[in-house]
């Protein structure tokens, strides 16, 4: 079965542009979490969804939100982008609400540079 | 928020060696997962751990689950060149989301 789909795979944006990233989760699965990953920073969590509601959210500003849709594919959105978020976006979906039982499988993330 | 400890930073080892990498955490954690990260691809779930003491291997892969529910550690055996990458360790507490350890950058010598 198709693992976990991002589109697009790199971006190059302007500072103060906004930018919208997808997630296509593994079929069936309705939790899908996204990263933010920089070398300085490791994995940051952004947001979880699940079943079109944001479950969890970490400790970015509001220029961050994301949303999900009933076929369980989710978007990021970031808007006046500063090129501090730069970085390596990764999606990741799992089965249920408790991804812990069956671990994340993740995209192959979406390298967006900010110039 | 919360990021595990992980150890060490970076390793470089001969093919054939054995490798251990661990990480730490000052909360308790219910699961922990070790994945792999090649360049330009998201990380790969290598294994998973539920119980405190469990010890779990895929392959020439061994992880536990600590007994103080606040550390995990992965063994690598006979290394090959293939093992190279980035790995990180993840753990869960008693919410659902999930703590990012550094990572491990494994170069292996041929």
């Amino acid at each position: 079965k198709a693992g976990v789909t991002q589109t697009p795979r790199y971006l190059i944006k302007t500072r103060g542009q906004q930018v919208t990233l997808s997630c296509s989760p593994i079929s069936g699965h309705r939790s899908v979490s996204w990263y933010q990953q920089t070398p300085g920073q490791g994995l940051q969590f952004l947001f979880e969804y699940f079943s079109e509601t944001q479950r969890n959210k970490g400790n970015f500003p509001g220029r961050f939100s994301g949303r999900q849709f009933s076929n369980s594919r989710s978007e990021m959105n970031v808007s006046t982008l500063e090129l501090g978020d730069s970085a390596l976006y990764l999606c990741a979906s799992s089965l249920n609400l408790n991804p812990g039982d069956y671990g994340y499988t993740f995209g192959s993330g979406t390298r967006l540079t900010v110039v | 928020g919360q990021q595990l400890n992980q150890s060490p930073q970076s390793m470089f080892i001969q093919e054939g060696e054995d490798v251990s990498m661990n990480c730490t955490s000052s909360s308790i954690f219910n699961t922990w997962l070790w994945y792999k990260q090649d360049p330009g691809e998201g990380p790969v779930l290598l294994i998973a751990l539920y119980k405190a003491g469990e010890l779990t291997s895929n392959g020439r892969l061994t992880a536990q689950f600590g007994i103080t529910r606040k550390d995990s550690f992965l063994n690598i055996s006979a290394s090959i060149p293939s093992d190279v990458g980035i790995y990180f360790c993840a753990g869960q507490g008693t919410g659902n989301q999930f703590y990012f350890g550094t990572g491990t950058s494994l170069t292996v010598i041929p």
